[in-house]
């Protein structure tokens, strides 16, 4: 099975900052990768699917990256509606793993 | 308006059984591969299972393996999970998920419910 290893776990930033999340793949996933936003009690959102590609409608502030077993999503300038919790997803094959998740707070 | 709403959640002893169902509206349901994701308490998201869109094509996580069943019935714009043999770490909310933003051969989950709480406790 793919595992998928998210860094950090916590991040604690101020708005107007450029965060990075890091998700990386126990083996070569192509471009098979999706970022999702969840804030707490809510459905999870689709930001980035086919590891770059931004969801119709999520801001271009979300940017996401990489192939084969790293991957990033970059928030280019944090806002106040970005707190949240980011997790990545693997379709490469089954079983569909997620990472563990990265909870983004308030400085 | 395009969704999905699960019902059927609630509190179940250990070793016990739930059926969860999902009702698809404002979309062709038949087109799409559906699944099941949950959210432990203090954990993070876990895909479950997931079903193709005649229902001929099923896989699951090892975890549930031979204790859930993953269903639809395209008539009824319906998706279920029978949950069997139910364990403490079951316990979670669980969504149910349409997958169909596609590219490259693969297609990504895109519309998920608001989720029903399952709860085993003895």
């Amino acid at each position: 099975d793919i595992q998928l290893t998210q860094s950090p776990s916590f991040l604690s930033a101020s708005v107007g900052d450029r965060v990075t999340i890091t998700c990386r793949a126990s083996q070569g996933i192509s471009s098979y990768l999706t970022w999702y936003q969840q804030k707490p009690g809510k459905a999870p959102k689709l930001l980035i699917y086919a590891a770059s590609t931004l969801q119709s409608g999520v801001p271009s502030r979300f940017g996401g990256s990489g192939s084969g077993t790293e991957f990033t999503l970059t928030i280019s300038s944090l806002q106040p509606e970005d707190f949240a919790t980011y997790y990545c997803q693997h379709l490469n094959s089954f079983p569909l793993t997620f990472g563990g998740g990265t909870e983004v707070e308030i400085k | 308006e395009v969704q999905v709403v699960e019902s059927g959640g609630g509190l179940v002893q250990p070793g016990g059984s739930l059926r969860l169902s999902c009702a698809a509206s404002g979309f062709t349901f038949s087109s799409y591969w559906m699944s099941w994701v949950r959210l432990a308490p203090g954990k993070g998201l876990e895909w479950v299972a997931s079903i193709n869109e005649d229902g001929r094509e099923i896989h699951y996580v090892d975890s549930v393996k031979g204790r859930f069943t993953i269903s639809r019935d395209n008539a009824k714009n319906s998706l279920y999970l029978q949950m069997n043999s139910l364990r403490a770490e079951d316990t979670a909310t669980y969504y149910c998920a349409r997958s169909a933003v596609c590219d490259g051969g693969r297609c990504y989950i895109d519309l998920w419910g608001r989720g029903t709480l399952v709860s085993v406790f003895s």
